[in-house]
């Protein structure tokens, strides 16, 4: 089985920043990668599908890449909004694996 | 507009039977293409995905917990059941239903039902 491994588990940052967080598969998945945002209580939200494609009404400081192995997702300017964990899964498997999540934080 | 909605038991005793109910609007699943997952989340733990129904019946299931759960739906009803045999207090978590688009993404999803096991 693909096993998904997100890093860092936990990224403090300040209002305005520019973060990325890494996806990394243990075997090759192309671009069958999507990311999710879940905030405290909420159910997670589909931020950007195969690896790169930001779904309607999701802000352009969201930016995904990569194919193969790594993958990044990048906010290229923190708000107060995007504070939440983040979540990849794989897409081209009927396990549809998770990665363990990324809790971004309030410096 | 696609929504989902969770619903069953808050609490369930060790070895009793789970059932789940998801109820949905915006979309059928007599569709071609459509269909629905289950996933599950325990209190402060990532997501896990626990099986999957398509628009033609057929259905997947975690191979962890396939001799557990049991995955159906009633078109008619626009809903979709989910039953977890055998339930255990490692089996608290949050249930989320959602549909799953072509590529295989879970979009949008419920609202989440926890589901407490214990005695």
């Amino acid at each position: 089985d693909i096993q998904l491994t997100q890093s860092p588990s936990f990224l403090s940052a300040s209002v305005g920043d520019r973060v990325t967080i890494t996806c990394r598969a243990s075997q090759g998945i192309n671009s069958y990668l999507a990311w999710y945002q879940q905030k405290p209580g909420k159910a997670p939200k589909l931020l950007i599908s195969a690896a790169s494609i930001l779904q309607s009404g999701v802000p352009s400081r969201f930016s995904g890449f990569g194919s193969g192995t790594e993958f990044t997702l990048t906010i290229s300017s923190l708000q107060p909004e995007d504070f939440a964990t983040y979540y990849c899964q794989q897409l081209n498997s009927y396990l549809y694996p998770f990665g363990q999540g990324t809790k971004l934080e309030i410096k | 507009q696609v929504t989902l909605r969770e619903s069953g038991p808050a609490v369930v005793k060790p070895t009793q039977t789970l059932t789940l109910t998801c109820t949905f609007s915006g979309f059928s699943l007599t569709t071609t293409g459509m269909r629905v997952s289950w996933i599950r989340q325990p209190p402060g733990r990532a997501l896990e995905w626990l099986a999957r129904i398509d628009w033609d019946d057929d259905k997947f299931y975690s191979p962890s917990l396939k001799t557990r759960l049991t995955i159906s739906k009633d078109p008619s009803k626009n809903q979709v059941v989910l039953r977890m045999t055998y339930m255990d207090p490692l089996d608290t978590a949050t249930y989320y239903c959602a549909r799953m688009t072509s590529l295989g993404e879970f979009d949008p999803w419920g609202q989440g039902t926890l589901v407490t096991v214990s005695s």
